[in-house]
């Protein structure tokens, strides 16, 4: 069973700093990983994803990959209250063709006015 | 812009009755996905669907689940004996044509209670 770990939190960071999530998965073969966020009682909704090393940024949104760590993150810069929600970390897994997310449990931020 | 729909937003139902939950997906998607999220867990593949057949199916879907895409555009997912343990949070997600953008976009969900 192919994981993917996230600390739950709750991450509480002040307004207008950094928020850093992080997310680890199992399969060394993952070649994609998406960051959603969802609110309380809502869908998950597409911040960014990434496929290469290094670094990509959207915003104030960063997203970072570490193939060899097997390691994901994604940077929040200027945090604002609206950022208050969970961070969900999926990666992509493909087999014989078809593909599906498999989602961590998520990382609840709240961003302190 | 475009985004997938739900139907209905909520469904109250008592144990042992059959559900259904629709989906519109994306006009131009051809990949169709459910996945759940019980309360306070993770969101977890269920099924996918492509070429009006079922891709892959995860160990939840057991034979209690069917998909069924019966029109153009409708996707749906039918319960047909409800199980307390079924009462979850539905999403519908759905993603263009292979090669194209790998982003899979979620539909609100369907609130699915269980009595």
């Amino acid at each position: 069973q192919k994981e993917v770990e996230q600390n739950s939190g709750p991450l509480s960071v002040p307004e207008g700093a950094i928020a850093s999530l992080n997310c680890t998965y199992s399969d060394r073969g993952s070649q994609s990983f998406f960051w959603y966020r969802q609110y309380s009682g809502k869908s998950p909704e597409l911040i960014m994803f990434i496929y290469s090393n290094g670094d990509k940024e959207d915003g104030r949104f960063t997203a970072q990959l570490n193939k060899a760590s097997q390691y994901v993150s994604l940077l929040i810069r200027d945090s604002q209250p609206s950022d208050s929600a969970t961070y969900l970390c999926a990666v992509k897994e493909v087999n014989f063709g078809n593909e599906k997310l498999t989602f961590g449990t998520g990382t609840r931020l709240t961003i302190i006015p | 812009e475009p985004e997938v729909t739900q139907t209905p937003s909520h469904q109250v139902t008592q144990m042992g009755q059959e559900v259904i939950l629709r989906c519109v997906p994306i006009s131009n998607h051809l990949y169709f996905y459910w996945y759940r999220q019980i309360l306070g867990q993770k969101v977890e593949f269920l099924v996918s669907f492509y070429n009006n057949e079922i891709s892959e199916k995860s160990e939840i879907f057991d034979d209690q689940f069917s998909v069924e895409r019966p029109d153009g555009s409708n996707f749906t997912l039918k319960i047909r004996s409800t199980k307390l343990e079924d009462s979850a949070m539905y999403f519908c997600a759905s993603r263009e044509r292979w090669g194209g953008e790998e982003t899979q976009y979620f539909g609100p969900g369907t609130r699915l209670l269980v009595l």
